[in-house]
């Protein structure tokens, strides 16, 4: 297992596309989050799953965007009529926590680099 | 909502030397988690150090360490022995335990450059 893997690296889309990201978290973990990092800013939490129930949404993440990890699994992360304001890196990451059991902090990927022009 | 605050958005240290960077945090819970991530350019984060709020202990690994003041909500991070491949975006960020909210809030960060 080399690691949580985003892809693409890199998204130039024009305003109004829809696109879609894609993370596989490290096998044996079991949380997943999205988080979303503008330039100067620390990441903003967007949404987090327990397997493939996503448990948590933040405000941030209006209709437009929406997120799914089907069996477990991977997961994605898809903006519908994207906004030059959606331009930011999106970053994944995972975890294994049991119920209330010690955090440990999370395992990040690379991150997915959105630019709307 | 907890609010993350990093005070100095640049620090700079020489190679070898010690320097501590700060962060303070706004709660009213008295169980949680903060950590300390470090983000090098271009490449992913990653988790310098955690500390439990309930254990008195300051968390140390290997050059790092913390300044953990909860009264004070204060939790400044310590590098020792500077080294070059210490240069990145360091973040400080909370965990609640309560409430059931896995996010991790994170402060704006501080950019360290290490001097040769």
């Amino acid at each position: 297992d080399t690691g949580v893997s985003q892809d693409p690296r890199h998204k130039i889309t024009k305003r109004g596309q829809n696109v879609t990201f894609r993370c596989d978290p490290i096998s044996e973990h079991n949380r997943l989050y999205w988080y979303r990092q503008t330039l100067g800013q620390g990441p903003e939490f967007l949404t987090y799953f327990q397997n493939e129930a996503q448990l948590e949404k933040s405000r941030l993440l209006s209709d437009r965007f929406s997120a799914e990890r089907p069996k477990g699994s991977f997961s994605t992360l898809e903006i519908q009529r994207t906004e030059q304001g959606d331009s930011a890196m999106y970053l994944c990451a995972s975890s294994f926590l049991r119920g209330q059991g010690e955090d440990y902090g999370y395992t990040f990927g690379s991150g997915t680099r959105l630019t709307v022009v | 909502a907890q609010t993350v605050t990093q005070s100095q958005p640049e620090m700079s240290v020489q190679e070898a030397e010690t320097v501590t960077l700060s962060c303070t945090y706004d709660t009213s819970e008295s169980d949680y988690y903060l950590f300390w991530y470090k983000q090098p350019p271009s490449r992913q984060m990653i988790l310098v150090i955690r500390q439990e709020a309930y254990k008195q202990q300051n968390a140390t690994e290997n050059r790092f360490s913390v300044n953990f003041q909860k009264a004070a909500k204060s939790f400044s991070l310590k590098i020792s022995d500077s080294q070059l491949g210490d240069a990145a975006m360091y973040f400080c960020a909370y965990r609640s335990t309560q409430g059931g909210s896995e996010k991790l809030v994170f402060g704006k960060g501080t950019k360290l450059t290490v001097n040769p």
